[in-house]
């Protein structure tokens, strides 16, 4: 167990709609970082938020927005959702704005 | 542009023996690199890492080589065991950012 918490585990959705994902880091952990795995792909690295503040961006869609809160979960917010978004979404923490990531154990969404 | 490639999609090794897996990298700038595991069901583990300033970090039965002028790192176990069976990520990362860019995984399978 990393401490890291997400929810939901699973979301199944249709297209169009709008959904938030969850992420709870491990405690003391000032950093969060978001994550897309799609089918036999590695994980691609979407936004680092770090106490609350927008740290660096990676190939994230415009349709897709996230947020670090006061108490430091953090939101992903994924709009106008298309079959292509069907993917495990990983959340990571880390201590400060670096070292090791500690994953949590990611919410599989499924678009029809 | 796949800065980061795992081209052995799977590994099967006997349980005992040595198992090695491979990443190579095309940006000379990367000067942190890390391996994760995961299972099934799980996000990532991290496992090792090594800076770009060493060419060998160890942690038990497991080692990581670096050679900066292959742009190339390897991953060893040994002994390997049954337990050992995952996906294993290589990742690389710049000082000064922490996103990681993540190979996109070797599935290993350790036969008793």
């Amino acid at each position: 167990d990393s401490g890291v918490t997400q929810t939901p585990k699973h979301l199944i959705t249709a297209t169009g709609q709008r959904v938030t994902l969850r992420c709870s880091p491990r405690s003391g952990d000032l950093s969060v970082y978001w994550y897309q795995q799609s089918l036999d792909q590695g994980l691609q690295f979407l936004i680092q938020y770090y106490n609350g503040e927008e740290r660096a961006k990676g190939n994230i869609l415009e349709r897709f927005s996230a947020q670090q809160f006061p108490d430091l979960h953090s939101e992903l917010n994924l709009s106008s959702l298309e079959l292509g978004d069907s993917a495990l979404y990983f959340c990571a923490s880390s201590a400060q704005t670096g070292g090791e990531q500690y994953f949590g154990p990611g919410t599989r969404l499924t678009v029809t | 542009d796949q800065q980061v490639k795992q081209n052995s999609p799977s590994l099967s090794v006997q349980e005992g023996r040595i198992s090695i897996l491979n990443c190579d990298y095309t940006n000379s700038m990367f000067d942190y690199f890390l391996w994760y595991k995961k299972y099934p069901a799980e996000g990532p583990t991290f496992l090792i890492s090594i800076s770009s300033i060493k060419d060998k970090n160890e942690d038990g039965r497991f080692t990581v080589f670096l050679n900066k002028s292959a742009k190339h790192l390897s991953l060893h176990i040994v002994p390997s065991q049954p337990g050992d069976s995952a996906v294993y990520f290589c990742a690389a990362s710049f000082s000064g950012t922490y996103k990681y860019i993540f190979g996109t995984g070797t599935r290993l399978k350790v036969l008793a």
